[in-house]
């Protein structure tokens, strides 16, 4: 079974662009969630979508969105990139996304470079 | 606030003994926690979890311990491999029925031959 996919692996934009960030759960997999990884405040949680509905929120401002389609594949948006932006985005897949046994796997990661 | 912290941040072990990664966790009502681990250029991976009404949960050379009277979760690997050098996460469920992940800082482990 493939892993969690996430496209692409590697981004550069400057200041005031925006970004949209791809991922691809494990089949069969319906809960998508997304973090961002940096060295100074390690890995946060952005936000987590099951069947299409945004379910929990981190501490972000508007500026970082996403969305979930039918076939459980999420997109992040970034809009009017700062520096601080810059940062390991990292997505993650488990069956129900609750307790229980649920696993969340998580993939490769992109990375975006804010200039 | 919700934090998950870590008392050491780098460990360095030879290989062939045990090692032990440290973690404190604020959030009382936390009922899930996961132990990750991140190589370099890689996403975490999963290690092991255990739920609040578990004290102890044993892998394939790795043991979870919880302490949920002091907030305390720890992870032991038995006979440390150079393979196992990488940043060691913990991680709590603060979101109840709705997963939602708190990190610690990392503990990076390196293992000397």
């Amino acid at each position: 079974k493939a892993g969690v996919t996430q496209t692409p692996r590697y981004l550069i934009k400057t200041r005031g662009q925006q970004v949209t960030l791809s991922c691809s759960p494990i089949s069969g997999h319906r809960s998508v969630s997304w973090y961002q990884q940096t060295p100074g405040q390690g890995l946060q949680f952005l936000f987590e979508y099951f069947s299409e509905t945004q379910r929990n929120k981190g501490n972000f401002p508007g500026r970082f969105s996403g969305r979930q389609f039918s076939n459980s594949r999420s997109e992040m948006n970034v809009s009017t990139l700062e520096l601080g932006d810059s940062a390991l985005y990292l997505c993650a897949s488990s069956s129900r996304g609750g307790l229980s046994t649920d696993t969340q796997y998580f993939g490769p990661g992109t990375r975006l470079t804010v200039l | 606030g919700e934090s998950v912290g870590l008392h050491l941040p780098t460990l360095s072990v030879q290989e062939g003994d045990n090692s032990i990664i440290n973690c404190a966790y604020s959030n009382s009502a936390s009922d899930y926690f996961i132990w990750y681990k991140q190589e370099s250029g890689k996403g975490p991976q999963f290690i092991i979890d255990i739920r609040s009404n578990m004290d102890k949960r044993q892998g394939q050379r790795v043991t979870v311990l919880l302490n949920k009277t002091v907030k305390h979760l720890s992870l032991q690997i038995a006979a440390t491999q150079p393979g196992d050098s990488a940043v060691y996460f913990c991680a709590e469920n603060t979101g109840g029925s709705n997963y939602k992940l708190t990190f610690g800082k990392g503990t990076l482990l390196t293992v000397n031959p």
